[in-house]
């Protein structure tokens, strides 16, 4: 079974500090994702990643920035935590479509972000 | 842009009733998948059924079914015999079959199964 985890289930963090997300897949997939989730609003792209080192922007990137070093890990970084930024943040992977193999999303338990 | 409209916020069925979740999207696109995944209380997120748009056979997995209409830009979920671990939230999810494009959700159904 593909197995995605995120380091913590619940972070609660101060105003300005930076803020770390971290995010692990075991199944050798090519992509992967960070969304956020807010009530009302589903799921909304952040950052998503291809290939290691190689990052696209999502629906709302500021205020955050990823990195892939390997392809196993893709890191969310909140550089200057705010509170709008308190939220449901999940992380996600995937083959790539063009694999001609199935391409759904296999999710992480998710990271209860608090700022206060 | 590509979109995906779930019109119902909130549903409920009695259990071991049949209810049925709507989906529309938009796109210019001839070739891309359909997902529905579900989203239990407090849960991971897992997916029930995904639909390739090139098939006209409506996919199904168990209880599970989706009418699929491509023509008219629908991709709605059956869920049959309901049971009280249906109750979740559900998003109807699309994405082109190109090598780099991002997954479209829809903002999600809330469903509730009555004992």
């Amino acid at each position: 079974d593909v197995k995605v985890t995120q380091s913590s289930r619940y972070l609660v963090k101060r105003t300005g500090e930076k803020v770390f997300l971290e995010c692990v897949q075991d199944m050798d997939h090519e992509n992967m994702f960070w969304y956020r989730q807010d009530p009302g609003l589903g799921l909304r792209l952040i950052y998503f990643s291809y290939d290691v080192k190689m990052k696209e922007k999502g629906d709302i990137p500021e205020g955050y920035s990823v990195s892939r070093e390997k392809k196993e890990r893709f890191s969310l970084i909140l550089e200057s935590a705010s509170t709008n930024q308190t939220s449901m943040y999940l992380c996600a992977s995937s083959l790539l479509p063009t694999s001609g193999r199935s391409y759904e999303q296999y999710f992480g338990p998710g990271t209860r972000l608090t700022v206060t | 842009a590509q979109t995906v409209t779930q019109s119902q916020p909130e549903m409920s069925v009695q259990e071991a009733e049949t209810v049925t979740l709507s989906c529309t999207y938009d796109t210019s696109e001839s070739d891309y998948y359909l997902f529905w995944y579900k989203q239990p209380p407090s849960r991971q997120m897992i997916l029930v059924i995904r639909q390739e748009a090139y098939k006209q056979q409506n996919a199904t997995e168990n209880r599970f079914s989706v009418n699929f209409q491509k023509a008219a830009k629908s991709f709605s979920l059956k869920i049959s015999d309901s049971q009280l671990g249906d109750a979740a939230m559900y998003f109807c999810a699309f994405v082109k079959k190109t090598s780099y494009d991002k997954v479209i959700f829809g903002p999600g159904t809330s469903l509730s199964v009555i004992p």
